[in-house]
């Protein structure tokens, strides 16, 4: 099963902030927080990971509470092209083991004009 | 970085046929995985090879369901004996071997319609 927690859909105005939540209140020490999205047809695409620290990538920024048990992703200008699922994944990283990727029903993100 | 192909996109066959799906990884990646996603779901792990060596296999990857990996570069994964609960999208994936580079890369999928 999952281990994170996500609504199952939001809206956001186009050019506006996309912040998407998530729970994952059981992660463990060495776990951590990855974002991906799939856009209708297409497969999974990477955006972004992180341990506890923030992180920002061309994409999007990652904000992870002190706690760990929860974090948002935050699209800073949210366009048509980012309606899509996204799915917050907690996970071991890979060069320890195989880090394979634990999906549940992620948000559905609507972008509107 | 061309990234991971599949083929073919689209398959339909009848039940009880074979099929087998190819996947192609990024050159340089030595990890490669297999999802299924259904309808309304988020994938579901299948199976994952690091080089040429199966390392984990899902339950959810009954006998009818083979993957192989042989030269470590491209993986094929087999089903036998197909069944309407077989249809599905199924996604290939792979990471490199980069330890600053933990994520992985999905193809297109290669969606399967038993019929």
């Amino acid at each position: 099963d999952a281990k994170t927690t996500q609504p199952p859909s939001m809206d956001c105005a186009e050019g506006r902030a996309a912040n998407l939540p998530c729970n994952h209140s059981t992660i463990s020490g060495n776990e951590y927080v990855y974002w991906y999205r799939q856009i209708h047809s297409q497969g999974p695409q990477y955006i972004i990971h992180g341990l506890k620290n923030n992180e920002t990538n061309e994409m999007a920024s990652l904000i992870i509470t002190e706690d760990r048990k929860s974090s948002t992703l935050i699209l800073p200008h949210a366009t048509l092209r980012d309606t899509a699922v996204y799915y917050c994944i907690v996970s071991l990283r890979h060069m320890e083991y195989g880090n394979k990727l634990v999906f549940g029903a992620g948000t559905i993100l609507r972008v509107k004009s | 970085d061309t990234g991971v192909s599949q083929d073919p996109r689209h398959k339909i066959t009848k039940r009880g046929q074979n099929v087998t799906f190819r996947c192609d990884p990024i050159s340089e990646h030595n990890r490669l995985y297999w999802y299924r996603q259904t309808l309304g779901q988020g994938p579901e792990f299948l199976t994952y090879f690091q080089n040429e060596a199966q390392l984990e296999k899902s339950r959810l990857l009954s006998d009818r369901f083979s993957a192989e990996r042989p030269k470590g570069s491209f993986s094929t994964l087999e089903i036998q004996r197909t069944e309407q609960g077989d249809s599905a999208m199924y996604l290939c994936a792979s990471s490199s071997p980069d330890r600053d580079r933990s994520e992985q890369y999905f193809g297109p999928g290669t969606r399967l319609t038993v019929t």
